[in-house]
This record gives C-alpha cells, sequence and structure tokens, in this order.
C-alpha cells in the first residue's frame, strides 16, 4: 500500500510555455501533499506543502506565481511551472502523507525547458 | 531548528564489504530519523525508520541502523555490499511532535566495485 504515482515520468518542452505535473496518491487519502526539486547529484529540497482544499504553503525564495500548485483532492495534486525557462530544468518528486509519520514519494518527473 | 548532516559525499565499497554511511543529527526534541535510497532517475524508497522504539533498526536490502542518542547519530550499515546497492541515500530527519517537514541530508553515493 501507499502507492504514489506522478505523471509524466518526463517531459521535454520549449521555454516559454507552461507544463503540468500530476501526483496521484493510488490507495490512499493524502492529507497533505509535498513537491520537491532536485539538482543533479544533490539533495531534494522543499517548494511547498500543499493541503487538499486551502492553499499551498511556499518554502522561502519559490516563486508561487512560478510554481502554481493545486491540490483539488485527497488523491490529485498538481504542479504547474508556468512560463518555464531553462533554469527550470530539474527533476521534480512530489510525496503524498496519510496522517501517519511517513512520506511516500513519487517516481519522479524529469523536466527539460529547451 | 533540525538538520543531518551526512558525512562524505561519496562512499567506495569492495563487492561483500561491509557498508557503513554516516548520518548525525541536530533536534531540539526527540526525532524521528528516516533512510532513503534512490536510484538514478527514480523517487525515493525508504529504506528504514526510526520512531522512538527500538534503537536498532532493520530494514530492507539488509541495512540496519542504530539510533544512539549520546551521539546524535543514525549511521546505516550493512554487512556486506552488493552491486545493487550502488545508489544515493539520503538521511532525514521530522519531529515526532505530529507531522512536520523532512529535513534532508546532503546524500551519500556509494559505489560498489566488483
Amino acid at each position: 500500500g501507499a502507492v504514489v504515482s506522478q505523471h509524466p515520468s518526463r517531459v521535454i518542452c520549449k521555454s516559454g510555455t507552461s507544463v503540468k505535473i500530476e501526483c496521484r496518491s493510488l490507495d490512499f487519502q493524502a492529507t497533505t501533499m509535498f513537491w520537491y526539486r532536485q539538482f543533479p547529484k544533490q539533495s531534494l529540497m522543499l517548494m511547498a506543502t500543499s493541503n487538499e482544499g486551502s492553499k499551498a504553503t511556499y518554502e522561502q525564495g519559490v516563486e508561487k506565481d512560478k510554481f502554481l500548485i493545486n491540490h483539488a483532492s485527497l488523491t490529485l495534486s498538481t504542479l504547474t511551472v508556468a512560463s518555464a525557462h531553462p533554469e527550470d530544468s530539474s527533476f521534480y518528486i512530489c510525496s503524498a502523507h496519510r496522517g501517519d509519520y511517513e512520506q511516500y514519494f513519487g517516481p519522479g518527473t524529469r523536466l527539460t525547458v529547451t | 531548528a533540525q538538520s543531518v548532516t551526512q558525512l562524505g559525499s561519496h562512499v567506495s565499497v569492495s563487492e561483500g564489504a561491509l557498508v557503513l554511511l554516516r548520518c548525525n543529527y541536530s533536534s531540539s526534541v526527540p526525532p524521528y530519523l528516516f533512510w532513503y535510497v534512490q536510484y538514478p532517475n527514480q523517487g525515493l524508497q525508504l529504506l528504514l525508520k526510526y520512531t522512538s522504539a527500538a534503537t536498532l533498526v532493520k530494514g530492507i536490502n539488509g541495512f540496519e541502523a542504530e539510533f544512539k542518542k549520546s551521539e546524535t547519530s543514525f549511521h546505516l550499515t550493512k554487512p556486506s555490499a552488493h552491486m545493487s546497492d550502488a545508489a544515493e541515500y539520503f538521511c532525514a530527519v521530522t519531529l515526532n511532535t505530529g507531522f512536520q517537514k523532512l529535513v534532508f541530508g546532503t546524500g551519500t553515493r556509494l559505489l560498489v566495485s566488483p
């Protein structure tokens, strides 16, 4: 149990376009979902925390107008990278929390902006 | 504030040798501690966790870790390395007083040679 999926697994887009990444908890309801960004050979950087039905809480330095998070249901959160630029290229990972002390991680999405 | 320090960005071992990955934490209250493994272009998989029960924790794939409060450490060990253990390993900490954000270490890349 506690499976989290992400879609797409990888995406290539042109500079200036917007990209949406979905994070789904497949077999449980997630009270909270988290979005991370990981640069090559580095650790995970928390971008934001989202709770179903409320606005996401962004970490310091993360542009909320650039990285739009919607947590529409207890099983789905989306991250939209608005007007993506090459510097937004990265590996994005989501995780979901179901009420215990663990986070369950998705497989990640590789975004490449050309 | 909590923090995690992983000593050694890279650790190299021979197949069959002991694996030791170091993690020291800082927390003002009793922590929950986690070890995750990440294979290339994948999300994080939980290896094991410490949640205030037994101080010696056994995880998947033959890994174990011991919580030592006096040393503020939670080192990860495996008696005999396999080639398939080559990956990135992250130590993480969170508070045990209700769910809090995970704070990750910088990661240690384990290299296993034949």
